[in-house]
């Protein structure tokens, strides 16, 4: 079944440090995969997604992630976090079947003044 | 306007009790779900409807009960409340793409509080 798993479950930044969060699938064919956002006490977000094409993706807020199939990984990047970035981060593929979105655990970001 | 919409946004209630939770898309979706966010932040999917037919049923207990009326709502109840379903509740849509589906659509969560 695909899954996702998250390397990272607290991570505490700096304004303007570079951000990495780790994302990996576990193999089954077609991939589909997301990275959402939830900020304190909101909704998930889309952040990006991958469907096919190009693996580098760019989505809101100056986030990217690429999709590198050989390593069976969607890591999520970008270049200069702000304060306003602190929130939960969490990466998604579809099972086989296509109707459920299976979540990773999650990695909570905290960025310092 | 809200493309997924659920009601009520906070509930407390007494262990034991019977609830409800609505949740409505206007996307015109043909998949919705409800998701359990625990205390930790993991979402774990519990159902997953689509066209109105059930798909998933991810071992809940029975005393969660999802309907769907129509492809545009998905309503949960829950009987008899323990205090370890207090969690945030999310309602999700997405639709099929023909190469794989779309990303979901999330709901502005319910806080459960059972007392």
């Amino acid at each position: 079944a695909q899954s996702v798993s998250q390397h990272n479950h607290h991570v505490i930044l700096s304004e303007a440090a570079s951000l990495e969060l780790g994302c990996n699938y576990s193999y089954g064919g077609t991939v589909n995969l997301f990275w959402y956002v939830q900020y304190p006490g909101q909704h998930l977000q889309l952040l990006l997604k991958y469907f096919s094409g190009d693996p580098l993706v760019k989505g809101i807020k100056g986030f990217e992630a690429e999709f590198i199939k050989s390593k069976f990984s969607f890591n999520l990047r970008k270049p200069s976090v702000q304060w306003s970035d602190t929130a939960e981060y969490f990466c998604a593929v579809y099972s086989n079947s296509g109707y459920a979105l299976n979540f990773g655990k999650g990695t909570s970001l905290l960025v310092t003044p | 306007d809200t493309a997924v919409s659920q009601t009520p946004k906070y509930l407390v209630t007494q262990m034991g009790n019977d609830k409800s939770i609505k949740c409505e898309q206007n996307l015109g979706h043909d998949t919705m779900y409800w998701y359990k966010q625990d205390s930790k932040k993991f979402l774990k999917i519990m159902f997953s409807y689509n066209n109105k037919e059930l798909i998933i049923n991810e071992t809940v207990p029975n005393r969660f009960s999802p309907k769907s009326p129509d492809k545009a709502h998905l309503n949960l109840h829950i009987n008899s409340l323990e205090l370890g379903d207090s969690a945030v509740y999310f309602c999700a849509s997405s639709q099929d793409r023909g190469q794989g589906r779309s990303e979901a659509f999330f709901g502005q969560g319910t806080r459960l509080t059972v007392v």
